[in-house]
């Protein structure tokens, strides 16, 4: 039972580019939520796309963008790339089954760094 | 109101040792509180989890205390081992529809052999 896959694992850019990170849930899930953990900081709550639809979102601005396919896997977009957009950027799935708290499961995210 | 306070930043404790991390919150109507553990370069993974609705729970050698009233809580690794040397992170959820977890800033555990 493959759990959450994040692709790629570590990515390069220079500032002002864009940037597309994917996830693949884990089998059974169909919540995404996508996080931004800083170098020695918790996770941050970017966003949460549930049946191809934004659920939430936290305090990012709009170059921040995502989306959700039909098979439940999800895109994170982020444009006119900065310095500070250099972290590690975690997805992490859960079922929505029930409406109360699922448990959320995290991938191994990828390394994004900005020069 | 959404922050999650958290302590201590780090802890050293010898094999066999009972850390304890400390976590604060202020909103609430948070009602759900899991803590995670993530070693470096992995994703966070669950360990335990609390709703308000009980004190204590115990998973293993992983023990939750939960006091409402004071909007505390706080996690208790029994028998530490060096492989329990991670990084270990509260968190709290407003339930709901939208699961928005709000994450503490973290505690560096290290066991010494």
């Amino acid at each position: 039972d493959a759990g959450v896959t994040q692709s790629p694992t570590h990515l390069i850019k220079t500032r002002g580019q864009q940037v597309t990170l994917r996830c693949s849930p884990k089998s059974g899930h169909d919540t995404v939520s996508w996080y931004q953990q800083a170098l020695g900081q918790g996770p941050q709550f970017i966003f949460q796309y549930y049946e191809e639809e934004e659920r939430q979102r936290g305090n990012f601005p709009d170059r921040f963008s995502g989306h959700q396919f039909p098979n439940y896997s999800s895109e994170l977009n982020v444009n006119a790339l900065l310095l500070g957009d250099s972290a590690l950027y975690l997805c992490a799935s859960s079922f929505m089954g029930e409406i109360y708290n699922q448990p959320q499961h995290f991938g191994d995210g990828t390394r994004l760094s900005i020069l | 109101q959404q922050q999650v306070k958290q302590s201590p930043q780090s802890l050293i404790v010898q094999k066999g040792g009972i850390p304890i991390i400390n976590c604060a919150y202020e909103n609430t109507a948070f009602d759900y509180f899991p803590w995670y553990q993530q070693f470096p370069g992995k994703g966070p993974a669950l360990l335990i989890a609390i709703r308000p609705d009980v004190s204590e729970k115990k998973e293993g050698r992983f023990t939750i205390s939960f006091n409402k009233s004071a909007k505390q809580f706080s996690l208790h690794i029994m028998d530490s081992q060096p492989g329990d040397s991670a990084t270990y992170f509260c968190a709290a959820s407003d339930g709901g529809y939208g699961q928005n977890f709000v994450f503490g800033p973290g505690t560096r555990l290290s066991v010494l052999p």
